[in-house]
């Protein structure tokens, strides 16, 4: 059964800093890995979605990286900002089936 | 038009009262899908519709009913709800339910039992 498991599970930093977030699959069989941003109380907004054919994906500020073989994935977000405070989940999903993998997600905070 | 819409974006309700949440699409969507996210808590998945048919149902209560009357809606039937239902209802769409292109999701009803 896939497990999916996000580390640290809260993460304050100061203003411009770089981070990484962490993520990581027991089954490396997956089809892709998505990354997402979630608002208290909002809805989940896209930010990248990593091919399992690909090694990584890049939009603005945010890198995201895949390594199947090792079940890990990681979101790097350059010059942090406070407006990057939020929620941030990983999800997998495994090909033939019709539904993703979440992982818990880490609460990010940028402190000012 | 790149967004899925969910209405209402709140809802109060009694245990007795009978309400629907409306989802829609037009993006061309082929599966859509129903959520389920308490506070704190990664999204659980309800419902899967595939090519407008029901695929999974995630061992969902009968109180709540998932319709689709057509590619571009999805509908959420809530009837004799319980206090421990309040929770964020989200709803999502996939270009095709083999996910290659990933997930588009709306930005959620909070729904209140009370």
């Amino acid at each position: 059964k896939q497990e999916v498991t996000q580390i640290p599970a809260a993460l304050s930093v100061p203003e411009g800093e770089n981070l990484v977030l962490n993520c990581s699959f027991t089954d490396s069989a997956i089809y892709n890995l998505q990354w997402f941003r979630q608002d208290p109380g909002k809805g989940l907004t896209s930010l990248l979605l990593i091919q399992s054919s690909q090694r990584e994906q890049t939009s603005g500020r945010l890198n995201a990286s895949l390594d199947k073989s090792s079940g890990r994935s990681t979101l790097y977000i350059a010059a942090s900002q406070p407006g990057d405070s939020a929620t941030y989940l990983c999800a997998v999903s495994v090909g033939g089936d019709d539904k993703i993998i979440f992982g818990k997600g880490t609460r990010l905070h940028i402190l000012p | 038009d790149t967004e899925v819409t969910q209405t209402p974006k709140h809802l109060v309700m009694g245990m007795t009262n009978k309400k629907s949440l409306k989802c829609e699409q037009h993006m061309g969507h082929r599966a859509m899908y129903w959520y389920k996210q308490k506070a704190k808590k990664p999204p659980e998945l309800m419902f899967v519709y595939s090519y407008e048919k029901l695929s999974i149902n995630e061992s969902v209560p009968s109180r709540f009913s998932p319709e689709c009357p057509n590619s571009s809606l999805l509908n959420l039937h809530l009837h004799a709800l319980q206090p421990e239902d309040s929770a964020l209802y989200l709803c999502a769409s996939s270009q095709n339910p083999t996910l290659f292109y990933g997930y588009t999701f709306g930005s959620g009803t909070r729904l209140t039992v009370v």
